[in-house]
């Protein structure tokens, strides 16, 4: 069974700071998708990484991925406030089919703070 | 990106009735759709894949008889609650991936925020 540990789970930082939220996967994926989510909203997609050593920016938001470690990193470079929201990434795994379905992690809820 | 749209973005009922909730591709084929749960402030739990002109496929402990999937075209997916109870109320997101294509990402609905009263 597929397992993906997401971490920290709870993120404060202040504006104009740097930090990294951590994706860890169990078993062999070569796709792995970051997803914003503002309270009381649907996901939004921020990346969608598709093979080893992928590496994604968009804004103050960088994400990577190395499916050796199985490890993807979604990076934060001078946060502003309105990066507030949680994070979640997600990992494909299929069923014995074409269904592919997305294991997500826990989530990372990020506060950032004037 | 393609368009997911769900409906409705919330609904009240009462204990003991049923709720449909849809989900519909609007600029593309959806082979897959998938169905989701959410509680506040944890992550969202899979409820069922449903595949186009197939019985959907359950998550383990979903109630299959409770939580109605039925996928009858390529573009519509719809999920019904049936005899619902205030434990049922949730955040319910769907997501549909393009049919014919691979590694390709899932595209989510709004969702619909249920409250059973």
């Amino acid at each position: 069974e597929l397992k993906v540990e997401q971490n920290p789970l709870f993120l404060s930082m202040q504006e104009g700071k740097n930090y990294t939220i951590y994706c860890n996967y169990s078993t062999t994926s070569d796709r792995l998708y970051w997803y914003r989510q503002d309270p009381g909203k649907s996901l939004e997609s921020l990346f969608v990484l598709l093979s080893n050593g992928a590496v994604k920016q968009e804004g103050r938001l960088m994400a990577s991925l190395d499916t050796k470690a199985r490890l993807s990193t979604l990076h934060i470079t001078a946060a502003v406030h309105d990066l507030s929201a949680t994070y979640f990434c997600a990992v494909d795994s299929t069923r014995g089919g074409s269904n592919y379905k997305l294991t997500f992690g826990k989530g990372t809820l990020l506060t950032v703070n004037p | 990106g393609a368009v997911v749209s769900q409906h409705p973005s919330w609904v009240i009922c009462k204990s003991g009735t049923s709720v449909k909730i849809e989900c519909r591709s609007l600029d593309f084929q959806a082979t897959t759709m998938f169905w989701y749960r959410q509680f506040p402030k944890q992550s969202l739990m899979l409820m069922a894949t449903s595949n186009e002109g197939s019985k959907a496929t359950y998550e383990q402990g979903v109630e299959k008889d409770k939580f109605l999937i039925n996928h009858a075209s390529l573009t519509l997916s719809t999920l019904t609650v049936t005899s619902a109870h205030p434990e049922d109320s949730s955040f319910y997101i769907c997501s549909a991936r393009y049919r014919g294509r691979v590694n390709t990402e899932a595209f989510f609905g709004q969702g619909t925020r249920l409250t059973v009263v």
